[in-house]
């Protein structure tokens, strides 16, 4: 079963609108999670590292004041796109480690965001 | 160079024949390799990870070859429900925890 939750699975919304995703954990704490974006044809590119009551780490070229992540507890994190305009519109993923360094991630059902 | 390369495809294989691809990463001190399955519009899913001294799942089998630097994956007796994108998943090094690096995936079709 899953491992990780995402929610919502698809958003369509206006241009300016901010759009906040969850990422849960389940049944597992996660110290970290991650944060993938992955347009059409393309590889997953990470986005950012969610630090469990630290602040994320952000890859380079990714806007921090516009995707802003929140980790609150050991099994959620959120982003939130801020003002999200069209070319913000993708496939958003998160994943998480159930174990140790090396073990593979879980991803979340990733959702879908169309910006009109 | 990427990172991670794998061949895009599509591999169109009939149903019940194997099916194998590569792929290659570019850093030698890679630690951890996995093969992941990713439907249209859905999330990527851990198909098998990848051992050095290779590993079976049922009809896949996965093989890492360090001195050349890549993993293969095969699929044997193919079904119509194994067509997907194959995702070729590296994580660098144990500094840098979950910082995976993706190729863009190898896509199969398994036709009747």
């Amino acid at each position: 079963g899953a491992v990780v939750s995402q929610h919502p699975s698809w958003v369509i919304c206006k241009s300016g609108t901010s759009v906040k995703i969850e990422c849960r954990s389940l049944d597992f704490q996660a110290t970290t999670m991650f944060w993938y974006r992955q347009f059409p044809k393309q590889s997953l590119m990470l986005m950012a590292t969610s630090n469990e009551g630290s602040k994320a780490t952000y890859e380079q070229g990714v806007e921090k004041d516009k995707f802003l992540i929140n980790h609150a507890s050991l099994t959620l994190s959120t982003l939130t796109v801020t003002s999200a305009h069209p070319e913000d519109s993708s496939f958003y993923i998160c994943s998480a480690s159930k174990g140790a360094r090396g073990q593979p991630q879980h991803f979340g059902d990733g959702t879908r965001l169309s910006i009109l | 160079r990427k990172e991670v390369e794998q061949d895009p495809g599509p591999f169109n294989v009939p149903e019940g024949a194997t099916v194998a691809f590569n792929c290659t990463y570019s850093n030698s001190a890679s630690q951890s390799f996995f093969w992941y399955r990713q439907d249209c519009r859905k999330e990527p899913k851990l198909l098998m990870s990848v051992y050095s001294s290779g590993n079976e799942d049922g009809r896949f089998t996965a093989q890492l070859n360090r001195a050349s630097q890549y993993i293969s994956l095969l699929i044997r007796d193919s079904k119509l429900s194994d067509s997907a994108t194959y995702l070729c998943v590296v994580n660098p090094s144990t500094d840098s925890w979950g910082k995976l690096q993706f190729g863009a995936g190898t896509q199969v079709v398994v036709t009747p």
